[in-house]
């Protein structure tokens, strides 16, 4: 089984240039998350779309950050303009199905866009 | 809401001795439990997870897990790690009723010959 895909691996721009990143999750699964992991910090949760609709976008600074997917398969997350502390792994995560009502379902990670802002 | 505190953020080892590393948890709501294990350039990979049920947990790669609802600690253990096991690995909770998942800061274990 095909794990999850992430591309680009590594991306360096100057800041206040914009960025898309692109995620092609794992076959049938429909919740896909976004989640940017500042170096020596644990992943943060950016954005969790259940099929093609938002589920959780609280963290999410939506002044620069959009994200889509459509047709509930593919999703791209974009920055722009990007600031310095941009400077992070973005990863993606996929799942069968979002957790709770006492079930959870394991996210499956890509291996993330490292990117860096000069 | 819920928060993970990862109690060493370095943990250097000998190959074949044992190792714990230590996770606390704060919520108000029930919750499920995670380690994750990330290698260099790779995503995270689930090592083990604690859903309900028996509170000593195994998981891939010889490790295990014990839950302490009183003490809301989730500690991950080793009893003899090997040089493939140098990585960083990270604690994370989620409420029973369906939160986002929340990490800690991560632990990078090292284990040297």
């Amino acid at each position: 089984e095909a794990g999850v895909a992430q591309s680009p691996r590594y991306k360096i721009i100057e800041k206040r240039q914009s960025v898309a990143f692109w995620c092609n999750p794992i076959s049938g699964h429909a919740t896909l998350y976004w989640y940017q992991q500042i170096l020596g910090q644990g992943p943060k949760l950016l954005i969790q779309f259940q099929n093609n609709g938002v589920v959780d976008d609280s963290q999410l600074p939506k002044d620069r950050f959009s994200a889509e997917r459509l047709k509930g398969v593919d999703s791209t997350l974009k920055i722009q303009p990007a600031k310095l502390e941009d400077s992070a792994v973005y990863l993606c995560a996929s799942s069968l199905g979002p957790s709770g009502s006492g079930s959870s379902y394991e996210q499956y990670f890509g291996p993330g866009t490292r990117l860096t802002v000069t | 809401a819920q928060s993970v505190t990862q109690l060493d953020s370095q943990v250097p080892v000998f190959e074949e001795a044992p190792v714990e590393l230590r996770c606390n948890y704060s919520s108000s709501v029930s919750v499920y439990l995670f380690w994750y294990v990330q290698y260099p350039n790779q995503g995270l990979q689930l090592l083990l997870k604690y859903l309900s049920g028996s509170t000593l947990v195994k998981g891939i790669n010889g490790f295990e897990a014990e839950f302490n609802k009183s003490q809301t600690s989730f500690h991950l253990r080793k009893p003899s790690v090997h040089i493939s096991d140098t990585a960083e690995y990270f604690c994370a909770v989620e409420s029973t009723s369906g939160s986002r998942l929340t990490f800690g800061e991560g632990t990078q274990l090292t284990v040297n010959p």
